[in-house]
């Protein structure tokens, strides 16, 4: 069935380091989007992505969209105490329907 | 804020009875969905509504029930509790035209 499958689960920084969460899906995607859920908060949306090769960026965070439209990565450049959080791809089939990855964890350490 | 609420935001209760989630917006979105958010599993849909009256099943939806008689309001019912209905609930609505999720503060229940 359709799913999509988010790596790492976990990651662990240093502030002033990068950060990627990549996701991938096993049949093609009509579009993705992006979403942060601060601790003990509720996910909240960043960006869509839904062109083949598609790059767009926010301030320090860079979203790519593969060419085959079945995978996407979110890269964050010299995280900040600010960037914690969990961070969800969502892939959007072309049923309608919408499935989210499992998530990628991010702690910062000052 | 999004203008989503969901009430009550923190619920235990016990093994078979029944439990009812509430989800209100305020701003007239036809489209409304359910979720359930538990780790390693991240967001899963367990139903959604198109309208009034209109609602279809999800990825997860044995279990739950939904109804939706006026459009600000989605109601979540859990008609037998089970401890496996641990979890946090959100809801969240989309804007016409588009897929994507405004979701509201999430309602945490605990099934002893």
């Amino acid at each position: 069935g359709q799913q999509v499958m988010q790596i790492p689960q976990y990651q662990h920084v240093q502030e002033g380091e990068d950060f990627t969460t990549y996701c991938n899906s096993s049949t093609t995607l009509s579009n993705i989007q992006w979403y942060k859920q601060r601790p003990g908060g509720h996910p909240v949306f960043l960006i869509q992505l839904v062109k083949s090769g598609e790059v767009k960026k926010q301030k320090r965070l860079t979203f790519q969209f593969g060419e085959a439209k079945k995978n996407s990565s979110l890269h964050i450049t010299a995280t900040q105490t600010t960037d914690v959080g969990t961070y969800f791809c969502a892939g959007g089939y072309n049923n309608n329907d919408m499935r989210f990855g499992a998530g990628t964890r991010l702690t910062v350490k000052p | 804020d999004a203008g989503i609420t969901q009430s009550p935001r923190h619920k235990v209760t016990e093994t078979g009875t029944p439990v009812t989630l509430r989800c209100h917006q305020t701003e007239n979105h036809r489209y409304m969905y359910w979720y359930r958010q538990d780790p390693g599993h991240g967001l899963r849909l367990i139903h959604y509504s198109y309208g009034v009256k209109d609602t279809d099943k999800g990825e997860v939806s044995d279990g739950y029930s939904v109804s939706r008689s006026k459009t600000e309001d989605f109601l979540l019912t859990l008609e037998s509790a089970t401890s496996s209905q641990t979890s946090v609930y959100f809801c969240a609505f989309s804007r016409e035209g588009t897929d994507t999720q405004y979701f509201g503060p999430g309602t945490r229940l605990t099934v002893l």
